[in-house]
């Protein structure tokens, strides 16, 4: 399985656009790139999940460049409910064992 | 479409007692995965389910640990016995066929070992 690296901790403030990025050198052909948002007492919720260059939805974009060694999960112009911990995982597209590292914590100040 | 159901949501046991954790998954999903969440840290993978059959569970504790999912439905996870490192929240999860990224997880069930 693919290691990531993502930074710990980030913040931001209301109405800035967030991007956290997720090294993951040991990316493997069939893996895809997943991201997870999980706030406190609940279980992570899917954001966003892409395999090359760019993917969006109603919530974020992924960036993902040629070489798939890093991914940018970009959130436009977050609020204080944006605030919360943001996983990146790496995982063969084949037979898929999600496994999570330490995640981000993003806070927003107002 | 009713998500993931997990109980109960709160335990609080003595260290060397037994607990068990309960999982319906989303219907039709045929993927269920037990998630350990220490405060602090990203949920680890105890287990993961195809159907009935186990997918990975090489990081369970199975001195201690077990799991089943009969029918390749609902699921149990157990603890016996407990120890004081087991406290954390216990995260039920499951996929449509485990090939895709999106998991759909329960509120969780918190344990406390005292």
């Amino acid at each position: 399985l693919a290691k990531t690296t993502q930074p710990i901790s980030m913040d931001s403030y209301e109405g800035q656009e967030v991007n956290i990025t997720c090294s993951h050198n040991n990316i493997a052909t069939n893996d895809y790139i997943t991201w997870y948002q999980q706030f406190p007492s609940q279980g992570p919720r899917f954001i966003i999940q892409g395999y090359k260059t760019k993917v969006t939805n109603e919530v974020a974009s992924l960036f993902i460049p040629a070489d798939r060694k890093s991914s940018t999960l970009s959130l436009p112009r977050v609020s204080l409910s944006d605030t919360a911990v943001y996983y990146c995982l790496v995982a063969l597209g084949g037979s898929y064992i999600p496994t999570f590292g330490r995640g981000t914590s993003l806070i927003v100040h107002p | 479409e009713a998500g993931v159901a997990q109980s109960p949501r709160y335990k609080i046991i003595e260290k060397r007692q037994s607990v068990a954790f309960w999982c319906n998954p989303i219907s039709g999903h045929a993927t269920l995965y037990w998630y350990q969440q220490i405060l602090g840290q990203g949920p680890k993978l105890l287990i993961q389910f195809q159907n009935n059959g186990v997918v990975d569970d090489s990081q369970l504790p199975k001195d201690r640990f077990s799991a089943e999912r009969l029918k390749g439905v609902d699921s149990t996870l157990k603890i016996q016995p407990a120890k004081l490192e087991d406290s954390a929240v216990y995260l039920c999860a499951s996929s449509l066929d485990g090939r895709t990224g999106e998991l759909f997880f329960g509120e969780g069930s918190r344990l406390t070992v005292l």
